[in-house]
């Protein structure tokens, strides 16, 4: 069974530039999720999608960053413009999204993004 | 708002050692309690304790729920430098599935 595919692996932008993530989740998974993680920290929620709506995005700061996840597959990850404290790996996981197999997430590679 | 403390932060032990590592939490009607461990990037499940699953094991690993001190213990036996890694503890609660994490432990086995 393939895992969470995210890409890219690494990113290094400027501050006040955008970017973008990409996540697709393992087949037949439902609920998917994007966590940034600081280093030191452990991965804190950002944004949580049942099919292709939107769950919580209560710790999303919506003044720049913005997701989605059209058809209820893939889900893309976006930050304008970025700030150096976006330096962080943000990882997409996924979960079944139903039952109690639901509290499973699956994780992908990550990626680390640089703002200098 | 859910919380989850991990300790010790860090912990160096020798090959062959026994360590535990501990996690307390705080969260609003407890679903679930997860242990993941990260060593590159994605973090990996290790297991996932609830009301009706306290205990678990597989194979040098296992992990026990204590829901009255609201606290997890994962016992790691006859240590090996690929278990060097850091350990999350994550706990979900209130029906969403969300998982709220802790800081980790920093695990590194010597030789």
């Amino acid at each position: 069974e393939a895992g969470v595919a995210q890409s890219p692996r690494y990113k290094i932008i400027e501050k006040r530039q955008s970017v973008a993530f990409w996540c697709n989740p393992i087949s037949g998974h439902a609920t998917l999720y994007w966590y940034q993680q600081i280093l030191g920290q452990g991965p804190k929620l950002l944004i949580q999608f049942q099919n292709n709506g939107v769950v919580d995005d209560s710790q999303l700061p919506k003044d720049r960053f913005s997701a989605e996840r059209l058809k209820g597959v893939d889900s893309t990850l976006k930050i304008q413009p970025a700030k150096l404290e976006d330096s962080a790996v943000y990882l997409c996981a996924s979960s079944l999204g139903t039952g109690l197999l639901s509290y499973e997430q699956y994780f992908g590679p990550g990626t680390r993004l640089t703002v200098t | 708002e859910d919380k989850v403390v991990q300790s010790p932060l860090s912990l160096v032990v020798h090959e062959g050692d026994t360590v535990t590592l501990n996690c307390s939490y705080e969260v609003t009607n407890f679903r679930s309690l997860l242990w993941y461990k990260q060593e590159k990037k994605a973090p990996t499940f290790l297991f996932m304790l609830t009301s009706s699953g306290i205990e678990k094991k597989s194979g040098r690993l296992s992990s026990i729920l204590d829901k009255k001190e609201l606290s997890s213990i994962l016992n790691i036996t006859a240590t090996q430098t690929g278990d060097s890694a850091i350990y999350l503890c994550a706990v979900s609660g209130a029906g969403s599935y969300q998982l709220t994490f802790g800081k980790g432990t920093k695990l590194s086995v010597i030789p």
